[in-house]
């Protein structure tokens, strides 16, 4: 079955940039979308298609993937983006959505 | 308002059954792919089970396969999770979430999820 590995924490201090990545064997023949998920909430998709962003989504929010790995990026992190983020791929083969385990992203 | 909302979840006894609803409301139902998506305690997203607009394509995950069956009810604005033979590793916050568009394979619309506990 198709995996998607993320590590399962990132830190990163107020204003600087964070950067999360997602591998999967030849990721970048796939499309990736990323989702943040704050603590008892629900997840909000923050990145589709490798790079778009969905309306209400903030510009400092980007992606990126290639090769095997798949990269959200984000510029002039706030402590209020400090939650888990989830990679996720359709896998064409097998008819399944795959997610990544998860990364803690902590500001501090 | 644009929404989904999931019900029907509860506490279950190993190798019950349960039926999971989601209302969908503020958009063209019928027109969306939907999927269901759970979250174990303290765990990550896991995919289950999705189903085209029409009801008439769908596909599981390997852990829910034989025992899990989503249906949708496009005159109800309604999608289901039939769940059989639960196990313990099936208690988790579930959530049905819509397709961002079709064949998209992403989800732009969320529930607030229901808690499925099995536990003798």
């Amino acid at each position: 079955s198709y995996e998607l590995t993320q590590p399962p924490s990132v830190s990163v201090s107020p204003g600087q940039t964070a950067s999360i990545t997602c591998s999967g064997d030849k990721l970048g023949s796939k499309f990736a979308s990323w989702y943040h998920q704050r603590p008892g909430q629900s997840p909000v998709l923050v990145i589709y298609q490798d790079n778009r962003r969905p309306s209400g989504i903030p510009e400092r929010f980007s992606g990126s993937n290639s090769g095997n790995t798949a990269t959200l990026t984000i510029r002039g992190t706030q402590t209020l983006d400090e939650a888990d983020y989830y990679c996720q791929a359709w896998d064409s083969d097998t008819a399944h959505v795959v997610f990544g385990g998860g990364t803690k992203l902590t500001v501090l | 308002e644009v929404q989904l909302e999931e019900s029907g979840g509860g506490l279950v006894q190993p190798g019950g059954s349960l039926r999971l609803s989601c209302a969908a409301s503020g958009f063209p139902f019928s027109s969306y792919e939907m999927t269901w998506v759970r979250q174990g305690p303290g765990k990550g997203l896991e995919w289950i089970s999705y189903i085209s607009s029409g009801g008439d394509a769908t596909y599981y995950a390997d852990s829910v396969k034989g025992r899990f069956t989503i249906s949708r009810d496009n005159a109800e604005k309604s999608l289901y999770l039939q769940m059989h033979s639960l196990r313990a590793e099936d208690t988790a916050v579930y959530y049905c979430a819509r397709d961002f568009h079709a064949g998209a394979m992403y989800f732009d619309l969320w529930g607030r999820g229901t808690l499925v506990t099995v536990s003798s």
